[in-house]
């Protein structure tokens, strides 16, 4: 049964703490995305990853910070420089880097600063 | 800077009607087009693509249709089921770079 999957579904996040979300694929896909979606706006890319220890910053890529040691895992990293935090995060993977590579996303996780 | 726009936040209709969900782009960069579809809890699954080459692309009850001189995509839907309920998103692309739009929420009456 092959997959992304996210955790947590909901992380709640104290004032200058870092946190970080996991995203796990065992679809044997090489690019994984971060995509941050706010309310009334479509998804915006955070990072992306095209092969393991290689990543590329996206459109808002400050006060974040990704890793990329394993094929199946890309966990994202929201550091306290990132000061307007609360949004729904969504990972996706993708056979390879393009835009006519379908992207297959993650179910999300919904971040809120307490 | 929003490159896509997805005007209306929802759309109801019935079952058995069609069901037209609109985007606008603005980048006339972009050649490929692509719609998914969210349904709560789950992420967002591909759901039909179109290239800049063709005006048209059909998949079963559903359609997109391309006016690359007004910059305008639309899915249509037909016949619309209950089942259809989600949130569909359009997605805009060019080379390595792809714009979503914010989502129009679909609501198919019984």
């Amino acid at each position: 049964d092959g997959g992304i999957t996210q955790s947590p579904k909901y992380l709640f996040r104290k004032e200058g703490q870092n946190v970080t979300l996991s995203c796990e694929q065992n679809l044997n896909h090489d690019a994984m995305y971060w995509y941050r979606q706010d309310p009334g706006q479509g998804l915006r890319l955070i990072y992306y990853s095209q092969i393991v220890n290689d990543f590329q910053k996206g459109d808002i890529a400050e006060g974040y910070s990704v890793s990329r040691e394993k094929k199946e895992s890309f966990p994202l990293t929201v550091t306290s420089a990132q000061k307007n935090p609360t949004a729904f995060y969504l990972c996706a993977s993708s056979q390879g880097l393009g835009v006519r590579e379908t992207q297959y996303f993650g179910p999300g996780t919904r971040l809120l600063v307490l | 800077d929003q490159q896509v726009k997805q005007n209306s936040p929802s759309l109801s209709v019935q079952e058995g009607r069609i069901s037209i969900l609109n985007c606008d782009y603005t980048n006339s960069m972009f050649d490929y087009f692509l719609w998914y579809k969210k349904y709560p809890a789950e992420g967002p699954t591909f759901l039909i693509s179109i290239s800049s080459i063709k005006d048209k692309n059909e998949d079963g009850r559903f359609t997109v249709f391309l006016n690359k001189s007004a910059k305008h995509l639309s899915l249509h839907i037909v016949p619309s089921q209950p089942g259809d309920s989600a949130v569909y998103f359009c997605a805009a692309s060019a080379f390595t770079d792809m714009r979503f739009g914010a989502g129009t929420r679909l609501t198919v009456k019984p």
